[in-house]
Parts: C-alpha cells; sequence; structure tokens
C-alpha cells in the first residue's frame, strides 16, 4: 500500500499567490514525522519544512506552513506568495519510528509546482 | 549547515563497466547514509541504508550484486554500480542524517546522473 500519496502531478499559481500542494500518508506508527523538500531542475533536494506527529502547532517556515490534520492522515503544504523561483518538483516524505535512528524516509509521487509571472 | 558532497554529478559508461560514486559528508559524522535511485520525473525510491561499519540493508527488488554499497567510515559510502546496462541509467542521490532526535532532517547530496550507453 501506498504510505505517501500526492495526487497533484503538476499545479500552476500566478506569481504572488498561494497554493497549496496536497500530501496523504498511511501509518499505524503513532510517532512518525513528515516531511516536505524541493527539488528543482538541477535535481538537489532542499529541505523546506518538517512536522512531527505528537506536534501540536502547525509548522511553519518563512513562507511555507504545513496544514496538518492528523485525523485525516493530510499533511498539505502552503506556500504564500509564490515567487518564480518556486517553480519546482515538491515531494512529501514520512519517516516513521521518528526515535529510531536508522529509520528511513519514504517519498511521495511529487507534485510539479509551475509559477506564472 | 552540514554538507553532503556527491562525485561525480555526471558520468557517461559503456555498457558491461562498473561505475562508482562516493557520498561524502563534510562537516558531520554520518553513521547511515541513504542511497536512492530517480527516474525522471518521478519519485525517490529508497535502494539501501549504508551502515558505517557493517553491510548495508538493500530494499526488496534491488539487487544487492548489482549495487554494492560500502560505508568504510563515518564520513564516506560508496555505490558501485555492476557491469552497468542502459537500463541503470538513472539519477542516483545519496542521503545522510544531520543531527538526533524526532526532526533530524536528512540532506541529500547533489546526485549523480549515471547514462550507459
Amino acid at each position: 500500500a501506498q504510505k505517501i500519496t500526492q495526487t497533484q502531478p503538476g499545479m500552476f499559481v500566478q506569481e504572488k499567490e498561494a497554493v497549496t500542494l496536497d500530501c496523504t500518508y498511511d501509518t499505524s506508527d503513532p510517532s512518525y514525522g513528515l516531511f516536505w523538500y524541493k527539488q528543482p531542475s538541477s535535481g538537489e533536494m532542499i529541505f523546506l519544512i518538517y512536522q512531527g506527529s505528537y506536534d501540536q502547532q502547525n509548522a511553519t517556515e518563512g513562507r511555507y506552513s504545513l496544514n496538518f490534520q492528523k485525523a485525516r492522515k493530510s499533511a498539505n503544504l502552503v506556500i504564500s506568495a509564490s515567487q518564480l523561483g518556486d517553480s519546482a518538483m515538491y515531494f512529501c516524505a514520512m519517516r516513521e519510528a521518528i526515535y529510531n535512528q536508522g529509520g528511513k524516509l519514504i517519498f511521495g509521487q511529487g507534485t510539479e509546482l509551475s509559477v506564472k509571472p | 549547515g552540514a554538507v553532503v558532497s556527491q562525485h561525480p554529478s555526471r558520468v557517461i559508461c559503456k555498457s558491461g563497466t562498473s561505475v562508482k560514486i562516493e557520498c561524502r559528508s563534510l562537516d558531520f559524522q554520518a553513521t547511515t547514509m541513504f542511497w536512492y535511485r530517480q527516474f525522471p520525473k518521478k519519485s525517490l525510491m529508497l535502494m539501501a541504508t549504508s551502515n558505517e561499519g557493517s553491510k548495508a540493508t538493500y530494499e526488496q527488488g534491488v539487487e544487492k550484486d548489482k549495487f554494492l554499497i560500502n560505508h568504510a567510515s563515518l564520513t564516506l559510502s560508496t555505490l558501485t554500480v555492476t557491469s552497468a546496462h542502459p537500463e541503470d541509467s538513472s539519477f542516483y542521490i545519496c542521503s545522510a542524517r544531520v543531527g538526533g532526535g524526532g526532526a533530524n532532517v536528512l540532506t541529500f547530496g547533489a546526485g549523480s546522473r549515471l547514462t550507459v550507453l
């Protein structure tokens, strides 16, 4: 079964507007972490934001915020005030057993975001 | 910040030859590194977990004799693609965990694009 699902293969957003990238996950582990990474065309993976399963508040990092709905098992990324440089692939990822140092990171299929001028 | 260096960034080889990709943690020690493979516009697929001083743990379906992983020191892991074939052409990315606890983040190398002729 797919553990991380991103249902939007591609998204368009107008510059300066906000956009939400969807991510749902599936786990029975009570301790898990959710991550978002950005991958520009150069291929590097850039960490954006992290949400732990026990965190009470939604994570925020500058223009990035994570809309964490635990009961729905969703962890959507919200990018505010989109910029042309935000055009890239975005991956949602999950790590189970987050206090296990060997836990591996599993990625979703990715969403290609294009920001229009 | 923590940096993972991956080399070479691009390599072209003839079918039947072996190729070695290096992954180094430059300013921290990494007892565990991860190797991913990515096809164009696709997700990152975990190939194996590289453990310093012991054998790598391979994901189901990954041929351990084809993809040799060695983690000889706390700062270096290598992936050797043996007897490479055109279907091994892909983008290979390594990563290492920085820090401890639940929010520890995977830092990625810049990736290595392998083309087998």
